[in-house]
């Protein structure tokens, strides 16, 4: 089992949609969590991270945590063509000094 | 003022050569990582240095010698370039005792061997 793990996509939604995407993660001594976006050809920007259970939101992103089930989410409203891009779920497993990475899931943004 | 420069953006080779890709940071972080990144987007570490001290060494060919003379440099010393070394390969930086603020990425270095 991979440390961390997205669903490949491609995912498309309309625009102004809500986009769902989600991660899990092996360990569950892991404490911290981001989401990363990455636009074709481009370095990945972190846009949400998140410590504790719950929801957290900033503008129109969610993330949302649940560690007894191991996984981490995260929701972009009213969905933009801007918002195309691939996005990496990236968990600080317990005891690591690095973040590893998912495999990201690509979302397109249909005009 | 890039916080984090990477250099060159775009490296073409031939197999057997021996290349360098250079990183230096201007945030003042304590640490640095090396990432690999392959065709499906998957990004995973190679190295990672914290006060120019060798923390993560992840199984990577001998032929990739990681170098840093301050904590605001880390270089990367290829040796013996191979077709499968094709990548894009991402410098970054964090300040490990603030992990809120994640990493920074370099903007990358598309290294292709042919």
């Amino acid at each position: 089992q991979k440390e961390v793990e997205q669903n490949s996509g491609p995912l498309s939604v309309p625009e102004g949609a809500i986009a769902s995407l989600n991660c899990t993660y092996s360990d569950r001594g892991s404490q911290s969590f981001f989401w990363y976006r990455q636009y074709s050809g481009k370095s990945p920007e972190l846009i949400m991270f998140i410590y504790s259970n719950g929801d957290k939101e900033d503008g129109r992103f969610t993330a949302q945590l649940n560690k007894a089930s191991q996984y981490v989410s995260l929701l972009i409203r009213d969905s933009q063509p801007s918002d195309s891009a691939t996005y990496l779920c990236a968990v600080n497993l317990s005891g690591a000094n690095n973040l590893f990475f998912g495999t990201g899931t690509r979302l397109t943004v249909i005009p | 003022d890039t916080a984090v420069s990477q250099t060159p953006k775009y490296l073409v080779t031939q197999m057997g050569n021996d290349k360098s890709i250079k990183c230096e940071q201007n945030l003042g972080h304590d640490t640095m990582y090396w990432y690999k990144q392959d065709s499906k987007k998957f990004l995973k570490i190679m190295f990672s240095y914290n006060n120019k001290e060798l923390i993560i060494n992840e199984t990577v060919p001998n032929r990739f010698s990681p170098k840093s003379p301050d904590k605001a440099h880390l270089n990367l010393h290829i040796n013996s370039l191979e077709l499968g070394d094709s990548a894009v390969y991402f410098c970054a930086s964090s300040q490990a005792a603030r992990w809120a603020n994640g990493y920074t990425f370099g903007s990358g270095t598309r290294l292709t061997v042919v």
